[in-house]
């Protein structure tokens, strides 16, 4: 079981909104920055949202990331058909000392 | 720019040990932390201890606590992960990750080795 619960699935229509939420408590979310990541199949996760709602360089607007307590989502709006791969959520948990994972969102475009 | 390339696949029996290399390339090696995370087969993501090479002192996971040494060669920019006392369960993709650099200093996750397959197997 992971310590961050994400929905295993999400999905939309070319074009609309799709949100994403990861939920944690008080010893990750609740304290630390939340990270989002997206990962397409057979390569490494790539960095999308950092410390909350910073896009690194090259990650398009389309993308953004919020946090509000012990909760986080991932908005994609706009949404493609090359956006259809899993997002990750983490938080450095300060009970465990260690950084922690959400298990992981299907996006599907329908 | 900033690469991340780790060495090839392994396969590996039950009771041995594994090292994974991650050579650093395209900027300073010594300040940013760096990550090891795997991923069993159709599962998710799983963070197993990060180093940063100037303090020498890495920090794990209480689940590989005792299992896995993580260390660096300056001279080289590389990173290691020594896995230990292998399981079945150990079957996964194992990841290095440089912290990145933003807006306001370095930050996890910013930049990821393509993986490594270990495969444990009798």
């Amino acid at each position: 079981q992971s310590v961050l619960t994400q929905p295993p699935s999400a999905s939309g229509t070319p074009g609309q909104r799709v949100t994403i939420s990861c939920s944690g408590s008080g010893s990750n979310i609740g304290t630390n920055e939340i990270y989002w990541f997206q990962q397409f199949p057979g390569t490494a996760p790539k960095l999308l949202i950092y410390r909350n709602d910073q896009r690194p360089s090259g990650v398009p607007d389309r993308f953004s990331g919020s946090k509000s307590g012990s909760s986080a989502s991932l908005a994609i709006s706009g949404l493609r058909s090359d956006d259809e791969v899993v997002y990750y959520c983490a938080s450095w948990d300060d009970t465990l000392s260690a950084w922690v994972f959400g298990g992981g969102t299907q996006v599907t475009v329908l | 720019q900033v690469q991340l390339v780790q060495s090839g696949a392994e396969v590996k029996k039950p009771g041995s040990s594994v090292k994974v290399s991650c050579k650093v390339s395209g900027d300073t090696f010594s300040s940013h932390a760096i990550n090891w995370v795997r991923q069993a087969p159709g599962q998710g993501l799983e963070w197993i201890g990060r180093i940063i090479p100037i303090f020498r002192s890495p920090n794990f996971a209480q689940k590989f606590q005792g299992r896995v040494t993580i260390t660096t060669d300056d001279s080289t920019n590389t990173a290691y992960m020594e896995l230990s006392s292998l399981r079945f369960d150990d079957t996964a993709i194992y990841f290095c990750a440089r912290d990145g650099t933003g807006i306001r200093g370095s930050h996890f996750g910013g930049y990821w080795g393509q993986g490594t397959l270990l495969s444990v197997s009798s």
